[in-house]
């Protein structure tokens, strides 16, 4: 089975901090990405990554950034940390080549609450 | 540029009755399609993909939906609704945007099941 971790289920930080959320695939998947779930609003892509060391801005990129050092691993970075910024972050990863590869895989999410 | 509607942010139906949730997308390529399942406090898992193949897709739990390109239209289906089928369902879209496959989500379905 695929497994996505994601390093915390729940996390407290104050307003300016610079936060870590990071996420590990063990399935040697080549696509990583960034989501944030907010209520009504269903998901909204961050950041993804097709290949290490590479990134390309989604829907709402803006106070994030990310890091991919190595295939298994996709770190998202909250610079300083604001109250808007309070919500659900999922990971997800997928594989490439092949229609069948193209369904996501999702972690457990964390639920991030800036104050 | 792709989008995803899903038709109602909430659906009630009874147990035993019949579930159906509407999902309708743009996207300039023929896409592959997805729907998703989100129960409390989880991730995403996949409940079925269209990539081309039937028309007519089934997935697990007893759901099924169909593609319908006329339509633009995606709609999961189950014949017989359950208590454990109560969670938040995402439809989603990976179609082709600057080159590479780009997802994008639905806002949501919330499905409350009577008994």
């Amino acid at each position: 089975d695929v497994k996505v971790t994601q390093s915390s289920r729940y996390l407290v930080k104050r307003t300016g901090e610079k936060v870590f959320l990071e996420c590990v695939q063990d399935m040697d998947h080549e696509n990583m990405f960034w989501y944030r779930q907010d209520p009504g609003l269903g998901l909204r892509l961050i950041y993804f990554s097709y290949d290490v060391k590479m990134k390309e801005k989604g829907d709402i990129p803006e106070g994030y950034s990310v890091s991919r050092e190595k295939k298994e691993r996709f770190s998202l970075i909250l610079e300083s940390a604001s109250t808007n910024q309070t919500s659900m972050y999922l990971c997800a990863s997928s594989g490439s080549g092949g229609s069948a590869s193209y369904e996501q895989y999702f972690g457990p999410g964390t639920r991030l609450t800036v104050t | 540029a792709q989008s995803v509607t899903q038709l109602g942010s909430h659906v009630s139906v009874s147990e035993g009755a019949l579930v159906l949730l509407r999902c309708n997308y743009s996207s300039s390529v023929p896409p592959y399609l997805f729907w998703y399942v989100q129960y409390p406090n989880q991730g995403l898992q996949l409940l079925l993909k269209y990539t081309s193949a039937a028309t007519l897709v089934k997935g697990i739990n007893g759901f099924e939906a169909e593609f319908k390109k006329s339509e633009t239209s995606f709609h999961l289906t189950k014949p017989s609704a359950h208590m454990s089928d109560a969670a938040e369902y995402f439809c989603a879209v990976m179609g082709l945007g600057g080159g590479s496959y780009i997802p994008t989500f639905g806002r949501g379905t919330s499905l409350i099941v009577h008994p």
